[in-house]
């Protein structure tokens, strides 16, 4: 069974951007999308896009096109997520997930990383 | 963007009680609609997808229905180790999450 193992914790400065890795111990990404999904201080689920290495998609919610990155190295199994400009209101716990997907479309997660939990304060 | 609304956002119940949580959804996702459990510190955990698929190694106990805009999710029987927090999440069109409910003890 694979598991996602997720970078540490990151503390940041408004305006700066940080970069969150999710490495698949276990076993490859081979043919799995993954999703990342970040979780605020007492607060709900937030999707902010993902990857399928083996088609080259990667998706973005509208909120997060312009500010986040994600992309695969397939040959150590880890993808990034990287978010530039932050500000307070980015701080929170980071997941990445292994998400059931087609080609073009994302649809649930069926197992998770322990989560990162980047701060961003001056 | 797909709205989703829980209902309530907290529950209070007894062990052996049969609970149920409603999901709606702003707009038909016909049965694109999963339901995960977390518990405090920890990641989320995948109960149900397609509305009515158990995951599998869940528990028989838990167990969806719904299609169109209203879904619910049915704990037949709470157990100790079910108090937690429930999310819907709908993948109709991207992903979007309710905000959650609170299953604690009453």
């Amino acid at each position: 069974q694979v598991q996602l193992v997720q970078s540490g914790a990151e503390v940041k400065k408004p305006g700066s951007s940080v970069k969150v890795s999710c490495k698949a111990s276990g076993g490859t990404f081979g043919g799995s999308a993954i999703s990342w999904v970040r979780q605020a201080p007492g607060q709900g689920f937030e999707w902010m896009g993902g990857i399928i290495p083996i088609y080259g998609t990667t998706k973005y919610a509208q909120k997060f096109q312009d500010r986040a990155v994600i992309t695969a190295d397939e040959s150590t199994s880890t993808v990034y997520m990287e978010l530039s400009s932050l500000r307070s209101e980015d701080s929170a716990v980071y997941y990445c997930a292994r998400a059931v997907a087609s080609a073009n479309y994302f649809y649930y997660m069926d197992v998770w990383g322990k989560g990162t939990t980047v701060t961003v304060s001056s | 963007d797909i709205q989703m609304t829980q209902s309530p956002s907290t529950l209070s119940a007894s062990v052996g009680d049969r609970v149920t949580i409603t999901c709606r959804a702003s707009q038909s996702i016909t049965n694109w609609l999963a339901w995960y459990q977390q518990k405090p510190g920890k990641a989320p955990k995948l109960l149900i997808y397609k509305a009515s698929t158990l995951e599998t190694g869940v528990p028989s106990r838990f167990s969806g229905s719904g299609s169109g805009t209203e879904f619910t999710l049915t704990i037949s029987s709470l157990q100790p180790d079910d108090f937690a927090t429930y999310y819907c999440q709908q993948y109709h069109r991207y992903l979007t999450f309710g905000q959650g409910t609170k299953v604690e003890i009453k």
